[in-house]
């Protein structure tokens, strides 16, 4: 199978402070991962898609700024978020495609439950 | 802009009956139409996919109906047990390298 782990699962912090949530490729190279945020009871919403050695493309409205995506190999890919406020509380989901895959299947993290206090 | 939209967001469903999803999508370049199976606090799960060159794909109890001139297409899940109780969303992409689109989900739940 194709698995994608997030670490940590559950992160609450301090207003104002930075997290860094890790998404990896177990067994598997991704060469695209994408960043995914949900609100409760609500759609997944892409915020950006991360491409390994190259820069992040984000979406509309998303602060590139406020959310720092690396992708320096091509098995992990790092969201972090800066001088986080409550509002930025959320479930935080990356996903990954395979390597050379023909198709469009992406792979799931189980996802990181963000609370800032 | 809801470029695929999904109905209804809630569904009850008694034990062995079938459940029903709808999306409909807009954009006419949309070539792959996954539906995925998300459980509380966990990510999501693909559980069928098609292409538009097929008007049905079926996987054990689960079958995609696709309607392309509509731009519609369907989840069916026959004989629904309690533990298919979860949110399911329907999304669309274009291509083998563009991002998906996901509908707004949809709450199944699957009553003894």
């Amino acid at each position: 199978g194709a698995v994608v782990s997030q670490h940590p699962s559950r992160v609450i912090c301090k207003s104002g402070t930075s997290v860094k949530i890790e998404c990896r490729s177990l067994d598997f190279q991704a060469t695209t991962m994408f960043w995914y945020r949900q609100f409760p009871k609500q759609s997944l919403m892409l915020m950006a898609t991360s491409n390994e050695g190259s820069k992040a493309t984000y979406e509309q409205g998303v602060e590139k700024d406020k959310f720092l995506i690396n992708h320096a190999s091509l098995t992990l890919s790092t969201l972090t978020v800066t001088s986080a406020h409550p509002e930025d509380s959320s479930f935080y989901i990356c996903s990954a495609r395979k390597r050379g895959s023909t198709t469009d299947t992406q792979y799931f993290g189980p996802g990181t439950r963000l609370t800032v206090l | 802009q809801q470029q695929v939209k999904q109905s209804p967001q809630s569904l009850i469903v008694q034990k062995g009956g079938i459940s029903i999803i709808n999306c409909a999508y807009e954009n006419t370049a949309f070539d792959y139409f996954p539906w995925y199976q998300q459980f509380p606090g966990k990510g999501p799960a693909l559980l069928i996919a098609i292409r538009p060159d097929v008007s049905e794909k079926k996987e054990g109890r689960f079958t995609i109906s696709f309607n392309k001139s509509a731009k519609q297409f369907s989840l069916h899940i026959m004989d629904s047990q309690p533990g298919d109780s979860a949110t399911y969303f329907c999304a669309a992409s274009i291509g083998g390298y563009q991002k998906v689109t996901f509908g707004i989900g949809t709450k199944l739940q699957v009553i003894p």
